[in-house]
């Protein structure tokens, strides 16, 4: 067990459909990553959140969007989706916002019907 | 840009056997590498990392890594593997800036037959 919490485990939704993914980092953990995986793609990073703030940004499509609250937990919005989104959509915690080891949750598979 | 390359998509050993997955990268500096491993409906686990020191790695669950900088390759061994191991392998490349900047590979499936 990580320590990373992810909600759902699965979600079968409709296109055009929204979604909220949910992540709950390690106890202590301030930043959390948002990583989608696809067969095609590979694991692709989307978005890292910092105690809070947007420090980095990846592969993120505009329709996607993230936050961090302020009890460090984080969701990642996923609007008009489409069918290309099915993926596997995996959150990761580390400790600060340098440090380089990384800590997953089991992730949400997503699939757009 | 950094990257990383697995050459085999998948793996067939038999148990028992020594297992070698190969990872090459590049990258302009020295950089940080890792090996993590996926089990079917889980998420990625830490195998091992190199940053500096001892080129040879030790990892968990009877894992070794050596980093080779003149082949640029951080080859993932094992003596022997065990059925659990199947499962699929990442190689990862990043540098001390943080986890967004890490790249991961297109994985290894490594599949054991009895």
């Amino acid at each position: 067990d990580s320590g990373v919490t992810q909600t759902p485990k699965h979600l079968i939704t409709a296109t055009g459909q929204r979604v909220t993914l949910r992540c709950s980092p390690r106890s202590g953990d301030l930043s959390v990553y948002w990583y989608q995986q696809s067969l095609d793609q590979g694991l692709q990073f989307l978005i890292q959140y910092y105690n809070g703030e947007e420090r980095a940004k990846g592969n993120i499509l505009e329709r996607f969007s993230a936050q961090q609250f302020p009890d460090l937990h984080s969701e990642l919005n996923l609007s008009s989706l489409e069918l290309g989104d099915s993926a596997l959509y995996f959150c990761a915690s580390t400790r600060t916002g340098t440090n380089t080891e990384a800590f997953f949750g089991q992730g949400t598979r997503l699939t757009v019907v | 840009a950094q990257s990383v390359t697995q050459p085999d998509i998948h793996i067939t050993v038999s148990e028992g056997a020594s297992l070698e997955l190969r990872c090459n990268y590049s990258y302009g500096a020295t950089p940080y590498l890792f090996w993590y491993v996926q089990s079917p409906g889980q998420g990625l686990q830490l195998l091992l990392k190199y940053f500096s020191g001892d080129t040879l790695v030790q990892g968990i669950k009877g894992f070794e890594a050596e980093f080779k900088r003149s082949q640029s390759s951080f080859n993932l061994r094992k003596p022997s593997v065990h059925w659990s191991d199947a499962a699929e392998y990442f190689c990862a490349v990043g540098n001390s800036g943080g986890y967004q900047k890490v790249t991961f590979g297109t994985g290894t499936k490594l599949q054991v037959i009895p």
